[in-house]
């Protein structure tokens, strides 16, 4: 049981390049979740989903794209990188809402220059 | 506007003595909340929650007390330990699909 892993841990990507940040999960959980984390800062919510082939934003999704579909696989994509989105992006899950304990991943750290 | 808000971002305590990391928020429609810690490197991990109907919730040596009225909730760890080091971020829900977190507090156990 791999619980949630994210891939990859780390990538530099140059201006206006696009990638995606892949985040697979093998607790058949329901809800999934992608955060931001900038230094000295708690993470932020960017794009979440309850279930194949239902996504909605966070509190940041500008710039970044999802899409759900399957129960396991939540990649998030980044159109047209800028150097505001160098930061720590960590993917969750969770069997059912918010009130739940969220499992996270170990995390993808992004530098874009 | 910092919903949930943690103003220590650090905190020094001796091996043995207790922990105190504190959380205040500003949604008094928030009703659930929740404890992570996050080593360097690793993504946080649950460590203890609490529904706004209680006022103290307790499991082996973390306790987490909230007081609804101050808005105010705190984690109390009893006896700290060095492998407890790491980054403490509170959450807060308001029944929604989504948690809000606070900026953490990096907490150093020393011997």
């Amino acid at each position: 049981n791999a619980g949630v892993t994210q891939t990859p841990k780390f990538r530099i990507l140059k201006i206006g390049q696009s990638m995606t940040l892949q985040c697979t999960q093998d607790m058949n959980h329901n809800y999934m979740y992608w955060y931001r984390q900038d230094p000295g800062m708690g993470l932020k919510l960017i794009y979440y989903s309850v279930g194949a082939g239902i996504t909605d934003k966070g509190e940041v999704p500008n710039g970044y794209n999802v899409s759900r579909s399957t129960t396991e696989d939540f990649p998030l994509r980044l159109e047209l990188a800028a150097p505001s989105q160098t930061s720590v992006y960590f993917c969750a899950s969770s069997p059912t809402r918010g009130k739940d304990e969220q499992y996270f991943g170990p995390g993808t750290r992004l530098t874009v220059t | 506007d910092q919903q949930v808000k943690q103003n220590s971002p650090s905190l020094s305590v001796q091996e043995g003595r207790i922990s105190i990391l504190n959380c205040d928020y500003t949604n008094s429609m928030f009703d659930y909340f929740l404890w992570y810690k996050k080593y360097p490197a690793e993504g946080p991990t649950f460590l203890i929650s609490i529904s706004s109907i209680k006022d103290k919730n307790e499991d082996g040596r973390f306790t987490v007390f909230l007081n609804k009225s101050a808005k105010h909730l705190s984690l109390h760890i009893v006896p700290s330990q060095p492998g407890d080091s790491a980054v403490y971020f509170c959450a807060a829900s308001e029944d929604t699909d989504k948690l809000i977190f606070g900026t953490g507090t990096r907490l150093q156990v020393f011997p």
